[in-house]
């Protein structure tokens, strides 16, 4: 079963901040955020494992509510560069394995 | 350090013809993983090799499609003979040894179009 990602798209300003949700009916042993512009490979963004562990990037958070089985990506003043569109892939308690993703969210930052 | 790297970018075949995608992962990954997104849709995991060894290929469609990973380094995916439904953007992403949720660095994809 697939996470659910929202909103499905969104557009914003320069400037502002925005949240992307991704929401599992299973349960949640660790979250994958990328993020794809059109005709480019999926850029890695940010992991959170089971139990609080992150690693990513500098500019961007993440939160792993386990209980909720949900993860939202925070984007804080968001830059021309963060227009794309962001996927979380939801991972298995073995690790290293398949990473069933989102339907993604396509965000546009407008100057 | 070189990324995944994805051979050809772009491929137009007609519908009974077959293909073949390569995929090098980045130096030392164990892990190697095959991805398609169908327009519009979210992207499907294909197959998981750890090194030469098929651990998941849950995803593959059918039995046109045949992935190989020769001597544990670089990764062909074949499609024989393509359909239509088969045209798609194809990924691959590769990762550290198993053992714990590592990221997986993805290939700029091949995008294959069947007509």
């Amino acid at each position: 079963q697939q996470p659910v990602q929202s909103p499905q798209a969104v557009i914003l300003r320069e400037g502002e901040d925005a949240v992307i949700n991704c929401s599992s009916s299973k349960a949640l042993y660790s979250v994958h955020w990328y993020r794809q512009k059109h005709g480019e490979a999926p850029v890695f963004l940010m992991i959170l494992l089971k139990g609080g562990e992150q690693k990513g990037h500098e500019k961007i958070s993440a939160s792993f509510n386990e209980k909720k089985q949900q993860s939202s990506l925070y984007l804080t003043a968001s830059q021309l560069s963060y227009s794309g569109t962001y996927f979380c892939g939801t991972g298995n308690p073995f690790g290293n394995e398949k990473l069933t993703f989102g339907t993604g969210t396509r965000l546009t930052i407008i100057p | 350090e070189a990324g995944v790297t994805q051979f050809p970018s772009h491929s137009v075949i007609e519908k009974g013809q077959t293909v073949t995608l390569r995929c090098d992962p980045i130096s030392g990954h164990d892990n190697l993983y095959w991805y398609r997104r169908v327009m519009g849709k979210e992207i499907k995991f294909l197959l998981h090799f750890v090194k030469e060894s098929k651990q998941d290929e849950s995803g593959m469609p059918n039995n046109r499609f045949l992935a190989e990973r020769t001597g544990g380094t670089y990764s062909t995916l074949k499609v024989q003979p393509a359909e239509l439904e088969d045209s798609g953007v194809y990924f691959c992403a590769s990762s550290q040894k198993p053992g714990r949720p590592y990221e997986q660095y993805f290939g700029p994809g091949t995008r294959l179009t069947v007509t």
